[in-house]
């Protein structure tokens, strides 16, 4: 099971675009990257699943480099509400059962005035 | 909303009180999930039920008691719980519980206070 690393914590301004990288460096072939948001006292919410290269939807970007080994989540133009935890997981597509995925502790965004 | 709904949303209970928390998914799923959330710590998952059968069980207290009646129902049964149980207690559905492409929807959680 590839584990990941993200940053503990991230600060930015609203409006701004923010950029959350998270490291997975033994991703295996058959792996996807699943990120998901909570809220405080809410349970996490899917945001975008991929594979390799882009995936886009009406809430953020994912950018996943050739080696896999990390992927980055975009999210533009972020306002007040987007102040949650966000969660990076790695899993085998197809294989194992889905709760072998892991949350680990995330990375909590604050977004200012 | 995202189609599975906990309740109740607040429950404060004694450490000698029964009480249960209930989980509905609209979604027509086949996996449901229970997870435990304290204070800045990690989800842990408790349990998993695939087609109403327990698949796993992490080594949760036997102060837990989980149930799972049909795929649309989950319900975890509380007695005798001590004041560390006190955490956010999330319910959280799947298509099936096969591979990483199975995105997990959750409920809002129960906030579980334990005096």
């Amino acid at each position: 099971l590839a584990k990941t690393t993200q940053p503990i914590s991230m600060d930015s301004y609203e409006g701004q675009e923010v950029n959350i990288t998270c490291s997975h460096n033994n991703i295996a072939t058959n792996d996807y990257i699943t990120w998901y948001q909570q809220f405080p006292s809410q349970g996490p919410r899917f945001i975008i699943q991929g594979y390799k290269t882009k995936v886009t939807n009406e809430v953020a970007s994912l950018f996943i480099p050739a080696d896999r080994k990390s992927s980055t989540l975009s999210l533009p133009r972020v306002s007040l509400s987007d102040t949650a935890v966000y969660y990076c997981l790695v899993g085998d597509a197809w294989g194992g059962t889905a709760s072998k995925l892991t949350f680990g502790t995330g990375t909590r965004l604050q977004v200012t005035l | 909303e995202t189609g599975v709904t906990q309740t109740p949303r607040h429950l404060v209970m004694g450490m000698t009180n029964k009480k249960s928390l209930k989980c509905e998914q609209h979604l027509g799923h086949n996996a449901m999930y229970w997870y435990k959330q304290s204070a800045k710590k990690p989800l842990e998952l408790m349990f998993v039920y695939s087609l109403e059968e327990r698949v796993e069980n992490n080594s949760v207290p036997s102060r837990f008691s989980p149930e799972c009646p049909n795929s649309s129902h989950l319900f975890l049964h509380l007695h005798t719980l001590q004041p560390e149980d006190s955490a956010l207690y999330l319910c959280a559905s799947s298509q099936d519980d096969r591979g990483a492409k199975n995105i997990q929807y959750f409920g809002a959680g129960t906030r579980l206070s334990v005096l």
